[in-house]
Formats: C-alpha cells, sequence, structure tokens
C-alpha cells in the first residue's frame, strides 16, 4: 500500500513532554499538510508544505509546534511543553500541485492524550 | 476565504431509508466541493468532488451530491442506506488559488438504524 502513512497512531503523554508525529506522505506528492482534529469538529488547517518549504502556518501553530519536511520527503511535526488542550487527532494529507484536482489524501491519523 | 456549514451534527435513518446531508457553502471564486467520510479513529476518505465539470456528481458506495450554484449548496444523498453507511461525513470546499488547502465543516454523524 503506497498511501499516506502516519507514526505513532497514538500517543499517551504528560503534560509538558514533547511529542513528534511523522507523516510519509503519498511517494510522488509534492504537497503535504498537517491538520488538527478535535471531538466533534472537521479537520483543522495547521500547515502545509511545497516540497521542503514550510509556505504556511495558521495562527492555531502556536510556538510550540513545528514541523519540517527537511528532504521534501516526510514530514515531522513536533510539539514541545504539551497541554492538555494540544490532545487531538493529527492528520497528514498529500497532494500533487502539478496535476492537482483538489482532493487531499489522508492518513489514519496520530491521536494525541496529554493527561 | 471560504467557509462550510453542514447543517444538522446527528442524523439518523433506518436501513434502506433515503440519506440527506446538508452542506452549504461560502466562497468568493468558484470552488471545488468535496464530501469526506471518516469511520472511527481513521483518516478521511474521499466519497466525491466537484470540479467545475457535471453539477450532478456520483461517488463511490452510492453516494452522490448536487452542485447547486444558486442555493450555494452540495447536500449529499443515497437512496438506501445500507448499516456500513453509518460514520462521520465531512463537506470541504477548497480553492485552486489557495495552495490547496481544504476548509471542512464540523461533520454530520450519520446513524443508520436497523
Amino acid at each position: 500500500d503506497t498511501g499516506v502513512s502516519q507514526d505513532p497512531r497514538h500517543k499517551i503523554t504528560k503534560r509538558g513532554q514533547n511529542v513528534t508525529f511523522r507523516c510519509d506522505p503519498i511517494s510522488e506528492h509534492n504537497r503535504l499538510y498537517w491538520y488538527r482534529q478535535t471531538l466533534g469538529q472537521g479537520p483543522e488547517f495547521l500547515t502545509y508544505f511545497q516540497n521542503e518549504a514550510q509556505l504556511e502556518k495558521s495562527r492555531l501553530l502556536s510556538d510550540r509546534f513545528s514541523a519540517e519536511r527537511p528532504k521534501g520527503s516526510f514530514s515531522t511535526l513536533e510539539i514541545q511543553r504539551t497541554e492538555q488542550g494540544d490532545s487531538a487527532m493529527y492528520l497528514c494529507a498529500s497532494s500533487y500541485r502539478e496535476f492537482w484536482t483538489g482532493e487531499l489524501f489522508f492518513g489514519e491519523g496520530s491521536r494525541l492524550t496529554v493527561l | 476565504a471560504q467557509s462550510v456549514t453542514q447543517l444538522g451534527s446527528h442524523v439518523s435513518v433506518s436501513e434502506g431509508a433515503l440519506v440527506l446531508l446538508r452542506c452549504n457553502y461560502s466562497s468568493s471564486v468558484p470552488p471545488y466541493l468535496f464530501w469526506y467520510v471518516q469511520y472511527p479513529n481513521q483518516g478521511l476518505q474521499l466519497l466525491l468532488k466537484y470540479t467545475s465539470a457535471a453539477t450532478l456528481v456520483k461517488g463511490i458506495n452510492g453516494f452522490e451530491a448536487e452542485f447547486k450554484k444558486s442555493e450555494t449548496s452540495f447536500h449529499l444523498t443515497k437512496p438506501s442506506a445500507h448499516m456500513s453507511d453509518a460514520a462521520e461525513y465531512f463537506c470541504a470546499v477548497s480553492l485552486n488559488t489557495n495552495a490547496g488547502k481544504s476548509t471542512f465543516g464540523d461533520g454530520t454523524t450519520l446513524t443508520v438504524k436497523p
């Protein structure tokens, strides 16, 4: 299967700890997006990359959040000094700019629980 | 800027009954519109999309949606519900000028009663 993969699928951490999520997009996709989804809501845009360049960040992305895509392939999303309000599903999606047809291809998400 | 409103956070139908999930959008330019389905603890899967071709769009699993510009709507329908349709459904809007980002509604949870 060559879909979008995310790791870990579940993470439980204590408040104040750092966590990192990884996303591997579909191999030919040059755009990569991070979304956050809380219970009862739709996904909210956090940030996106085109190749290795981070081109947009939502104001939802506080200073404690950082995302990278160092070689234009996989991406990491790190949350420092986690807070209980960070508990959510973190979704990664990818698409191909040159043949953009609008839809996003999502991974299965990384669920974060902050105790 | 674009936005999506899904009317009804929960919809319950009997197996075999019509499914109707409502979505209205707001966009300053012609939008691309999507319906995604999400099963528990999974990511989103595309059901169907409107990209300015035919206004009646057919998707997977027997779902279809009709783009109505005058009503700014993109409602999702299925003639006969199946138990396996129970899931959460999200309407989304995207603009070709907006780096491919999608803006999602808050979702509608569909329950199918036997």
